[in-house]
């Protein structure tokens, strides 16, 4: 079945610790994206790319990094320069057709806490 | 530069009960407008969708009118279920922009079904 597998589910983290939460899509599709997800909020944009090799910063992208060497693959680092990195990840991909992108699909998600 | 406001939450119904959901936008080209659903620990659904001006979305029972001369996209049931019970969000992109598809999206809000 296509979609998008992000991993792992759950994570904690030391403080001053980096770690990198991955996002694996078999939809061929040419977008993904990255949110941030906190209680009674809506979703905010940390990252997003377009093409493999170039990526563009979202709303929220201090203390995130971001790589895309693949088409399929897009992992996000959360650096210890994120100061409240505690929150619910979720990563999504949509496709380009006719010039136009289409729908985002999302994964289920990466909870992640700081300990 | 685009946004969406969603009505706050929390909305509780009981089973059979009518629902809607107010959104309104503010976006400065063509955008598309979705409402997406989050059941609890998970990521977001797309529930439904509609990409220009009169368009009606529909799913599941679900219903919402793009209506450009108002900016909104009300999210409408007939008759909710206790498995309708979810985070409801409205979003919104320009999927010709320079933003690549990018969505920007209300606050959510919680709807709570009793049987």
């Amino acid at each position: 079945d296509g979609g998008i597998t992000q991993s792992p589910k759950y994570l904690f983290r030391k403080e001053g610790q980096n770690v990198t939460l991955s996002c694996e899509q078999n939809l061929n599709h040419d977008a993904m994206y990255w949110y941030r997800q906190d209680p009674g909020q809506g979703l905010r944009l940390i990252y997003y790319s377009q093409i493999v090799n170039d990526f563009q910063k979202g709303d929220i992208a201090e203390g995130y990094s971001v790589s895309r060497e693949k088409k399929e693959s897009f992992p996000l680092t959360v650096t210890s320069a994120q100061k409240n990195p505690t929150a619910f990840y979720l990563c999504a991909s949509s496709l380009r057709a006719g010039g136009m992108l289409t729908e985002a699909f999302f994964g289920q998600g990466t909870r992640l806490t700081v300990v | 530069g685009d946004s969406v406001t969603q009505m706050e939450g929390p909305v509780t119904l009981s089973e059979e009960a009518f629902l809607t959901i107010n959104c309104t936008y503010t976006a400065t080209g063509y955008p598309s407008l979705f409402w997406y659903v989050q059941y609890p620990g998970e990521g977001l659904q797309l529930l439904l969708k509609a990409t220009k001006a009169d368009d009606k979305g529909s799913n599941k029972g679900f219903e919402a009118t793009y209506r450009k001369e108002t900016t909104s996209f009300h999210l409408e049931k007939g008759s909710v279920q206790v498995s309708d019970s979810a985070v409801y969000f409205c979003a919104l992109s320009d999927p010709r922009g320079s933003t690549l598809g990018r969505l920007y999206f209300g606050r959510g809000t919680q709807l709570t079904v009793w049987p």
